[in-house]
């Protein structure tokens, strides 16, 4: 059973250019969370999404970023015009659906690594 | 508000034993979380907690005292491996995770 998958690890763009990064959850999962983590920082949560559906994105900025987990294929986390404060490792973790049985544990890929001259 | 206080770097000594300690104030509770994170990798499970009381396994146990709001990650016998930062995250009564910033360990010979 593979884990959560994401491409590429490693990305860098120039001011202004666009940045995709994709996350496969692991088999069987039906949430998916996008993290972001600067330099010596801990995690800062993005958005949480369901399939076709954006459950919470609070940690959204408001502009640039956008994310889907569409019917088919990976969910994607897109990041327009990008600017250097962009630059950071993106986690995305997924988790099976929500059930008594079902601790809430979050299974992390190894991550996208934005590097933004 | 929602919050996970941490400490935010510990050291200890190769072999030693170190407490990382964790406070939470969330909007209900559904569960306590550590995670190991090693710079530049993804975070990895170490243990969950739901009831009150003590979780050992190997040399890393996970403490809980609900009524508290207050967790403990134990390490024992440390290893230079160990150095890394601990991650300590709470569920909440959405079952949304709450994330403390993180605890650098950094362990020396």
């Amino acid at each position: 059973n593979a884990g959560v998958m994401q491409n590429p690890r490693h990305l860098v763009r120039r001011r202004g250019q666009e940045a995709r990064l994709r996350c496969s959850p692991m088999k069987g999962h039906s949430h998916v969370y996008w993290y972001r983590q600067l330099p010596e920082e801990g995690l800062k949560f993005m958005v949480y999404l369901q399939k076709e559906n954006i459950i919470d994105e609070s940690g959204m900025p408001k502009e640039r970023f956008s994310a889907e987990f569409p019917k088919e294929g990976p969910s994607i986390l897109r990041i327009q015009q990008v600017v250097r404060g962009d630059s950071a490792a993106y986690f995305c973790a997924s988790s099976p659906p929500t059930s008594e049985q079902n601790t809430g544990e979050l299974f992390f890929g190894e991550g996208s690594r934005l590097t933004v001259l | 508000g929602q919050n996970i206080d941490q400490p935010t770097e510990m050291t200890a000594t190769e072999g030693a034993i170190v407490q990382i300690n964790c406070t939470y104030q969330t909007s209900g509770f559904n569960g306590l979380f550590w995670y190991q994170q090693h710079a530049g990798e993804a975070p990895t499970f170490l243990s969950y907690n739901v009831l009150d009381g003590l979780e050992e396994k190997g040399r890393f146990s996970s403490f809980l005292s609900r009524s508290k709001g207050y967790s403990y990650l134990l390490l024992k016998e440390l290893q230079m491996k160990d150095s890394a930062s601990y991650l300590c995250a709470v569920t909440d009564s959405n079952y949304q995770l709450i994330w403390g910033a993180g605890t650098k360990l950094i362990i020396k010979p």
